[in-house]
């Protein structure tokens, strides 16, 4: 069975940083590309970045751009997102998702930034 | 891409059948799935590449076009069918979504 774990979300200043992570299983985790998603709470899902199996071709929205990073550690089977000079309207939970067409999710991690 | 879902709230009862359509601002092919997402919960696959019913998922649910345009049906309302609808093109980055369907039993 597929699982995706996120985790890593919680409250920090605008400025902050964070780092979010999730745990992949039950699949040959260096074959899938991943994706970060997320969703305001009670707004329409928007997606943030992708990264390659390898890791080394990796996507952004404008809306995060340099801000934030894609990776992953194939061999502990992780996905992660940095995220750094966090604002307000990156409040949201957000959701790593399998494969190019992004099909799987995880349950998600709410991050709020606030003062 | 752009994806315009229509309606964007939808009240039907059991039994009924019930569609909501998506358009995209260009030629997505058939990448195009659509997801049921209930209050709190992660998004729920329903149908993968526009027509393709996901494993485990009802078979009163079925999704049909290609190119620009593309409709998700449930044949049969049911009471635990209540959730919001989206459509998502994956054929080219950035991947983006519908503003989703509100459906709601009358």
């Amino acid at each position: 069975e597929v699982q995706l774990v996120e985790s890593g979300g919680g409250l920090v200043q605008p400025g902050g940083s964070l780092r979010l992570s999730c745990a992949a299983s039950g699949f040959t985790f260096i074959n899938y590309w991943m994706n970060w998603v997320r969703q305001v709470p009670g707004k329409g899902l928007v997606w943030v970045s992708r990264i390659n199996s390898e890791g080394n071709n990796v996507f952004y929205a404008d809306s995060v751009k340099g801000r934030f990073t894609i990776s992953r550690d194939n061999a502990r089977n992780t996905l992660y997102l940095q995220m750094n000079s966090l604002r307000v309207d990156d409040t949201a939970v957000y959701y790593c998702t399998r494969g190019v067409s992004g099909g799987d999710w995880g349950q998600g991690t709410l991050v709020i930034v606030s003062s | 891409i752009q994806m315009t879902q229509s309606p964007s709230s939808l009240s039907a009862s059991v039994g009924d059948r019930v569609t909501i359509t998506c358009h995209a601002s260009q030629d997505v092919i058939t990448s195009l799935n659509w997801y049921q997402q209930k209050p709190g919960k992660a998004p729920s696959l329903l149908i993968h590449d526009a027509s393709n019913l996901e494993t485990g998922v009802p078979s009163r649910f079925s999704g049909s076009g290609s190119g620009t345009d593309f409709s998700l049906t449930i044949s049969s309302l049911q009471p635990e069918d209540i959730a919001t609808y989206y459509c998502q093109q994956f054929e080219t980055v950035p991947i983006t979504f519908g503003q989703g369907t509100r459906l709601e039993i009358k």
